[in-house]
């Protein structure tokens, strides 16, 4: 079975940092694009960083430029995002999603994500 | 950064009816590198299409996209009643990979 599981969600103050994983089975991981997505509580969805499938090549939404990065290791078969210097703002529930191809293509399977709260 | 823009915000519609949805972008997708989504309640959203219109594995033909450059829809063609939910579109072509801010369809 196909499946992305995230991890590593956790509640924090503004200016902290932690680690989310996204841990993959089911398929040949290091074939395809993994995205990750956020969802602030009743709002809409946010692309949030995006990585190919050797890790060479990388996107990030301007909102999170210079303080998240992205990362992957195939041989675990894991994706991590690194999520520093905090903001209220990237309170969320934060999805994995494995790409239909590369990295520009779209997002076909979710995992059921990882809560994040950043509060003082 | 391109601008997504969803209409209508909500489609009051009955089961057995007709749903057109539409997505404007402020400039051009590259190689029309966009995608549609479902989101229900609680749940992870569910790829419906990608590259403006080729249907997901798995994904009924009774939901369709087509369009190109700036202007894309999404139909389903007849409503059933499990696809009560908040739809989204999304562009990949250009970094920030960005979604519109969804349309709810209810009944």
């Amino acid at each position: 079975e196909v499946q992305l599981v995230e991890s590593g969600g956790g509640m924090v103050r503004p200016g902290e940092s932690l680690s989310l994983l996204c841990g993959a089975s089911g398929f040949t991981f290091d074939d395809f694009g993994i995205h990750w997505v956020r969802q602030s509580p009743g709002r809409g969805l946010e692309w949030v960083a995006g990585i190919n499938w050797n890790g060479r090549s990388e996107a990030l939404a301007d909102s999170v430029k210079g303080r998240f990065t992205i990362a992957r290791d195939n041989a675990k078969r894991l994706v991590y995002l690194q999520m520093n210097s905090l903001k209220a703002e990237d309170t969320g529930l934060y999805y994995c999603a494995k790409a239909v191809g590369g990295l520009y293509s779209g997002s076909h399977l979710w995992g059921q994500g990882t809560p994040v709260t950043v509060s003082s | 950064e391109i601008v997504l823009t969803q209409s209508p915000g909500t489609l009051s519609l009955s089961p057995g009816e007709r749903a057109s949805l539409s997505c404007r972008a402020s400039q051009s997708v590259i190689s029309d590198f966009l995608a549609w989504y479902q989101q229900k309640p609680g749940q992870a959203p569910r790829l419906l299409i990608y590259d403006a219109s080729s249907r997901a594995p798995g994904i009924p033909d009774r939901f369709s996209g087509s369009g190109s450059g700036t202007d894309f829809t999404l139909t389903i063609s007849r409503l059933e009643p499990e696809d009560f939910a908040v739809y989204y579109c999304q562009q990949y072509g250009w970094s920030p990979f960005t979604f519109g801010p969804g349309t709810k369809v209810d009944i």
